[in-house]
């Protein structure tokens, strides 16, 4: 059984170019999370899914984020017109959530995005 | 609006003793988790342990226990015989769970190092 993945593991890019990330959920979880880290801070919430469906999305998340999970499997995070301050560890999760809640989140190893 | 404390940016603690990671934490939510995990130089978020706020009974997991005192809104993470594997980054988390999902507000964690 694999765990949540991440592609690229790093990105390095230039002010003003797009980025985007990818996340491979375990398969079968039916909720894909995505939050922002940056260096000596918790890991911020972004937004989520349930299946292809995204239900919240943080202030966080300026007009030049967007989050798609087609189909309800992988996920993509993109940023149009990278600013340095986006430069921070991007972190996927998902979880299995079946009727009552499920509290636990299964993490990926991250994508650290560098803007310079 | 959640708030989560830690104050202790570091903590250092001898093989196989006993380390008190602190949290505090401020919710106007009468219904809420409380979550620890644990983020090793990989950057790979880990689970530990989970509290609900209405479990009479601090949570435990193996060598893990979530020292909870709701009216000191405190939710400490106590590792028992502690091992050179335990040095990481801890992250203390809260979230309501009355919405539809647990969507963690994690604090700016302690970074433990266990020395032999």
């Amino acid at each position: 059984d694999t765990g949540v993945s991440q592609n690229p593991r790093h990105k390095i890019t230039k002010r003003g170019q797009n980025v985007t990330f990818r996340c491979d959920p375990i398969s079968e979880h039916n909720r894909l999370y995505w939050y922002r880290q940056t260096l000596g801070q918790g890991p911020e919430f972004l937004t989520y899914f349930q299946n292809e469906a995204q239900l919240e999305k943080s202030r966080l998340l300026s007009d030049r984020f967007s989050a798609e999970r087609p189909k309800g499997s992988f996920s993509t995070l993109e940023i149009q017109r990278t600013e340095q301050g986006d430069s921070a560890m991007y972190l996927c999760a998902s979880s299995l959530t079946i009727g009552a809640l499920s509290y636990e989140q299964y993490f990926g190893p991250g994508t650290r995005l560098t803007v310079t | 609006a959640q708030k989560i404390t830690q104050t202790q940016p570091g903590m250092f603690v001898q093989e196989k003793e006993a380390v008190t990671l602190d949290c505090t934490y401020d919710t106007s939510d009468q219904s809420y988790g409380l979550f620890w995990y644990k983020q090793p130089s990989s950057g790979e978020m880990i689970f530990l342990i989970y509290q609900g706020s209405y479990d009479e009974q601090n949570a435990t997991e193996g060598r893990y226990s979530l020292n909870f005192q709701k009216a000191r809104k405190s939710a400490n993470l106590v590792i028992s015989a502690s091992q050179l594997g335990d040095s990481a980054m801890y992250f203390c988390a809260m979230s309501p769970s009355s919405g539809g999902s647990y969507i963690p507000t994690f604090g700016r964690g302690t970074s433990l190092i266990v020395h032999p």
